[in-house]
């Protein structure tokens, strides 16, 4: 059965480094999406992403962030410069229409 | 706005006894709504939703748009059932908006 993959499972960086976390989507999705969980809180929506470009995003998603589908298969989250609160676990989910999402295991990010 | 509510962090039922885990929405449209859940060591993965009127692994969920509830009845609880749950939704904007979720652990 296809499924979402995430790399890396887990990352470690210092505060204000550069960070991107890599998705491989279900090869027929159209829509992409990426959400965080800070331990102990929900999940929380960050962005989709449909058509080559952004459709939605939240808030928490600022000009630190970015998304990417730099080659048709890989879709990738950049946090350009970390903070400490930016520590949280990133699911990658995709989608064929706007029904079920499917997740990745998520990559678990620690800023120091 | 659309905001879901799951009041129960923590919920602990024995064996073989009826299960409800509790959802209230908040949203002024028609919304879509689900239950995902995420058994220890997985990824989140859906467990049904509204519109198909399924009922998998034993589990049921009827949207009361009066209440703007979508609870989630399972009438004998196994201890496979144990997991974390969320309740969802999706509104006119395509982004899903999860509630916290609630720990279900299931006793021998």
């Amino acid at each position: 059965e296809p499924e979402v993959t995430q790399t890396p499972s887990h990352q470690v960086t210092q505060m204000g480094q550069e960070v991107i976390l890599r998705c491989v989507p279900i090869s027929n999705h159209l829509y992409f999406y990426w959400y965080r969980q800070i331990l102990g809180q929900k999940v929380e929506f960050l962005v989709s992403f449909y058509n080559n470009e952004i459709s939605e995003k939240s808030e928490i998603f600022d000009d630190q962030f970015s998304v990417e589908r730099p080659d048709g298969s890989n879709f990738t989250l950049k946090i350009r410069s970390t903070k400490l609160e930016d520590s949280a676990m990133y699911f990658c989910a995709s989608a064929v229409d706007t029904g079920e999402l499917f997740f990745g295991e998520g990559s678990r990010l620690t800023v120091l | 706005a659309q905001r879901v509510t799951q009041p129960e962090k923590l919920l602990s039922v024995f064996k073989g006894a009826p299960v409800e885990l509790k959802c209230n929405y908040s949203y002024s449209g028609s919304p879509e709504l689900f239950w995902y859940v995420q058994y220890s060591r997985q990824r989140l993965q859906l467990l049904l939703r509204h519109i198909s009127r399924e009922s998998i692994k034993g589990f049921t969920a009827d949207l009361n748009k009066g209440e703007t509830s979508f609870h989630l009845k399972k009438p004998f609880a196994q201890e496979e059932d144990s997991a974390m749950y969320y309740c969802a939704l999706t509104g006119s904007a395509r982004q899903l908006t999860f509630g916290s979720g609630t720990q279900l652990t299931v006793l021998p």
